[in-house]
């Protein structure tokens, strides 16, 4: 089986870009999940879909982010507008229906100038 | 709430020594424990996890972990480091719902 992938590996924005980010979650994954990584905040919980309904937009991040999960293999999230303190790594998980193990997609680096 | 606390942000080990990583959890009931691996430029995998039964898991890689409800421990451990063994590890613990809840990672040296 495909593991999760997340494209583009690598992004580069201006500030006040609209960018967006591709995951396609395992197939047949019943729960979606994403992610920010930074060293100082370590992992953040931005959204949560099971069974491609929304459970969770993550509180702080709702004004300029936005997921979306318009079929059961393929997960959006927007940044909008992108400032340069969203530099991190987003990273995507997805896990089977009924267990509670997330399996990460490799995860994409932005960097906005 | 639920929380995961690594109390160590770093952990230095010669290679073919022992190792042990340690993660203390906070959990209403009954937890479900997890440990992942992150290598640089790449994202999380899992390692092993524990579901409610023997304390003992055996992971990849010939890691294990054992959990322990008294001291409220998911320690994890390997009997002999290898050079590639180098990389961040998270413990995690099961919160509300399906969500995880992850620790700040302890990052592994290995001397050569």
């Amino acid at each position: 089986d495909a593991g999760v992938t997340q494209t583009p590996r690598h992004e580069v924005a201006e500030k006040g870009q609209t960018i967006i980010l591709k995951c396609e979650p395992v197939s047949g994954h019943n729960d979606l999940f994403w992610y920010r990584q930074t060293k100082i905040q370590g992992l953040e919980l931005l959204s949560y879909f099971r069974s491609k309904s929304l459970m969770e937009d993550g509180g702080a991040f709702k004004d300029r982010f936005k997921a979306e999960m318009l079929n059961s293999s393929f997960s959006t999230l927007k940044i909008q507008p992108t400032e340069p303190k969203d530099s991190a790594v987003y990273l995507c998980a997805s896990s089977p229906a009924d267990f509670y193990e997330q399996y990460f997609g490799p995860g994409t680096r932005l960097t906005v100038l | 709430a639920q929380s995961v606390t690594q109390p160590d942000a770093r952990v230095t080990v010669s290679e073919g020594a022992s190792l042990q990583l340690r993660c203390k959890y906070s959990y209403f009931g009954t937890p479900y424990l997890f440990w992942y691996v992150q290598y640089p430029r790449q994202g999380l995998q899992l390692l092993l996890k524990y579901y409610p039964g023997d304390p003992v898991v055996q992971g990849v890689n010939g890691f294990e972990a054992e959990f322990s409800k008294s001291n409220s421990s998911f320690h994890l451990r390997k009997a002999s480091v290898h050079w590639s063994d180098w990389a961040v590890y998270f413990c995690a613990v099961k919160g509300v719902g399906y969500k995880l809840t992850f620790g700040t990672g302890t990052s592994l040296l290995v001397d050569p």
